[in-house]
């Protein structure tokens, strides 16, 4: 069956411009999740939807991200007046109990 | 927040040896401890995951430990093969929830 689906692939703007990427999750699946992955690191947790219930935004860096999620299925991850330092994978994951299915990420680099 | 840290950070060993992947987490009231396996280029894949109230876990060559009390659990591969050569990344959570992930280890698996 169909996986995650990320787009786009790749993403290269220059500093100040908007981006926003895409997440089409497992159908059925009721978690939706963001989560960054710089150079080297980690994987950092930016935002997760649950259901019909308000997103738990702790993990965004700074105000300049926002996410939305439609209709309890796609998810938009919006970085507004990005910096050089928001350049990263950005990964999206689905899950219905406690296994999360990872998409394959949007490489974002801003010049 | 719950911290998990995650060690050795590059590890090479022969093909047919073992691998032993160690993390330790903070917060004792995570119950749940995925690991993940991530190719150049691909979205991390789930290869095997252990919940709080078992200490082992086998899967053909590949199992977990966990100790509760030291707050640490751990990532055995047997009989290593050129295609285990990948970024694995330990994590843990609080049931369904956000992952808290370690900062990976590059294994690098020669022929």
């Amino acid at each position: 069956g169909a996986g995650v689906s990320q787009s786009p692939s790749n993403k290269v703007t220059e500093k100040g411009k908007d981006v926003e990427l895409r997440c089409d999750p497992i159908s059925g699946h009721t978690a939706l999740y963001w989560y960054r992955q710089s150079l080297g690191q980690g994987l950092e947790f930016l935002i997760y939807f649950q259901g019909n219930s308000a997103p738990d935004k702790s993990g965004l860096p700074s105000d300049r991200f926002s996410a939305e999620r439609t209709g309890g299925s796609v998810s938009t991850l919006t970085i507004q007046r990005t910096q050089q330092e928001d350049s990263a994978v950005y990964l999206c994951a689905s899950s219905l109990e406690y296994e999360q299915f990872f998409g394959p990420g949007t490489r974002l680099t801003v010049l | 927040g719950e911290n998990v840290e995650q060690h050795p950070s590059t590890l090479s060993v022969q093909e047919g040896d073992s691998a032993v992947i160690k993390c330790t987490y903070s917060d004792s009231a995570s119950n749940y401890f995925p690991w993940y396996k991530q190719e150049l280029g691909k979205g991390p894949q789930l290869i095997i995951d252990i919940r709080s109230n078992v200490g082992e876990k086998k899967d053909q060559r590949i199992a977990v430990t966990l100790n509760k009390t030291a707050k640490h659990f751990s990532l055995h591969i047997t009989e290593t093969q050129p295609e285990d050569s990948a970024v694995y990344f330990c994590a843990a959570s609080k049931g369904y929830s956000t992952l808290t992930f370690g900062k990976g280890t590059m294994l690098l698996v020669s022929p």
